[in-house]
């Protein structure tokens, strides 16, 4: 069974960083792109970033570009975030999802964690 | 980017009705377009991929079609676990994009 455990969200103020991780079962791992997807409270779902396999190629939504970093470490089975210089609006819902290629729809998703921004 | 708009936003609906919801594609997206349901307090779950693929596991009543700019979910005979809000997705080009949604009521 494919599984996603997302952790590290929480409470941060404006300005200051916090690493997501996600934990990756189920599933040979260095197989798949990996994305995050994030959804602000109450509203819809926004693409963040994607990592191929090898980590080779990254790709990111403009509002994070140069704040956000994807990685992972296919030893670990793990997928990370880190987010530096954080915003209001990067206040979200952070969802760890599995994607079925480059550039391509999510097939399986993590529960998420929670990131609040604000003083 | 690509803009996707769905309607409705909201429809009410009661047990065993059809359900149609839309998707527009600002533009041209082939059939590089795919639905998700989420439940309240749940993550998104596939529904359909490229338009009108089915996924393994997801009951027969949801079907997708379209192509091109104009997409479509079903939902045949709605039952009332499928009370949620419904994304579309294109993967057709980067940003990735989703419609705004669609919050089904029963």
């Amino acid at each position: 069974e494919v599984q996603l455990v997302e952790s590290g969200g929480g409470l941060v103020q404006p300005g200051g960083s916090l690493r997501l991780s996600c934990a990756a079962s189920g599933f040979t791992f260095s197989n798949y792109w990996m994305s995050w997807v994030r959804q602000a409270p109450g509203k819809g779902l926004e693409w963040v970033a994607n990592i191929k396999q090898d980590g080779s190629e990254k790709y990111y939504v403009d509002s994070v570009k140069g704040r956000f970093t994807i990685s992972r470490d296919n030893v670990k089975n793990s997928l990370y975030l880190q987010m530096n210089s954080l915003r209001v609006e990067d206040a979200a819902v952070y969802y760890c999802t599995r994607v079925c290629g480059g550039i391509c729809y999510s097939d399986y998703w993590g529960q998420g964690t929670l990131v609040t921004v604000s003083s | 980017e690509i803009v996707l708009t769905q309607s409705p936003d909201f429809q009410s609906v009661t047990p065993k009705e059809k359900v149609t919801i839309t998707c527009r594609a600002s533009q041209n997206i082939g059939n590089t377009l795919h639905w998700y349901q989420q439940k309240p307090n749940q993550s998104p779950k596939l529904l359909i991929k490229y338009a009108s693929q089915s996924i393994s596991g997801v009951p027969s009543r949801f079907s997708g079609s379209g192509s091109g700019t104009d997409f479509t979910l079903t939902i045949n005979s709605l039952e009332a676990e499928d009370a949620a809000t419904y994304y579309c997705h294109q993967s057709s080009t980067l940003p990735l994009t989703f419609g705004g949604g669609t919050e089904v009521e029963i």
